[in-house]
């Protein structure tokens, strides 16, 4: 069965510009999730969808944005890039939410922002 | 909030060793707790969970041990490969899972043949 899938693998955008990054779950699965992992942060959670619906979100700006379709398929925008958004952008996808089902992971979206 | 501490590395070890992580966590009530995978160019796998107080999480040789009484849940295996090495984070998520997993900073792991 296939894995969660996220798309661009790799991205460079100037700052300013705003972007956005694709994730497609596991057949079946209703919950996406996207994380942050940076060197210096490390993994944190950005926000987590289920059935089209935004349940939890983390601590970061209203530049960061998330939506999901009616096909469990999620996409993140970022608006305004600054150069410390550069990081890898993970998306989990799970059967019924991140606290009661296990969460599989993407391999990521590198962004680098010049 | 809640938070998770984790020795940071890189921890080098040589094969057949013996291998402890710790991991330590502040949280409010009863979260569940997990150890997951990160090779190279790839995603994180999870590895082991343990959902409540004493339950011990296993899978491919690694254990854990869910402590309450000392907010820990410690990875151990008692004798690695080379094919573990790999960069090995802890993480939480609370009832309810507001805020999504926790996770630690991260260990890496070398093992050398």
């Amino acid at each position: 069965k296939a894995g969660v899938t996220q798309t661009p693998r790799y991205l460079i955008k100037t700052r300013g510009q705003q972007v956005t990054l694709s994730c497609s779950p596991i057949s079946g699965h209703r919950s996406v999730s996207w994380y942050q992992q940076t060197p210096g942060q490390g993994l944190q959670f950005l926000f987590e969808y289920f059935s089209e619906t935004q349940r939890n979100k983390g601590n970061f700006p209203g530049r960061f944005s998330g939506r999901q379709f009616s096909n469990s398929r999620s996409e993140m925008n970022v608006s305004t890039l600054e150069l410390g958004d550069s990081a890898l952008y993970l998306c989990a996808s799970s059967l019924g939410g991140t606290a009661n089902t296990e969460a599989f992971f993407g391999q990521g979206t590198r962004l680098t922002v010049v | 909030g809640d938070s998770v501490t984790q020795m940071e590395g890189p921890v080098t070890l040589s094969e057949e060793a013996f291998l402890t992580i710790n991991c330590t966590y502040t949280a409010t009530g009863y979260p569940s707790l997990f150890w997951y995978v990160q090779y190279p160019g790839e995603g994180l796998q999870l590895l082991l969970k343990a959902t409540k107080a004493d339950d011990k999480g296993s899978n491919k040789g690694f254990e854990a041990t869910y402590r309450k009484e000392t907010t820990s849940f410690h990875l151990e295996k008692g004798s690695v490969q080379v094919s573990d090495s790999a960069v090995y984070f802890c993480a939480l998520i609370p009832r309810g899972g507001a805020d999504g997993l926790t996770f630690g900073k991260g260990t890496h792991l070398i093992i050398q043949p």
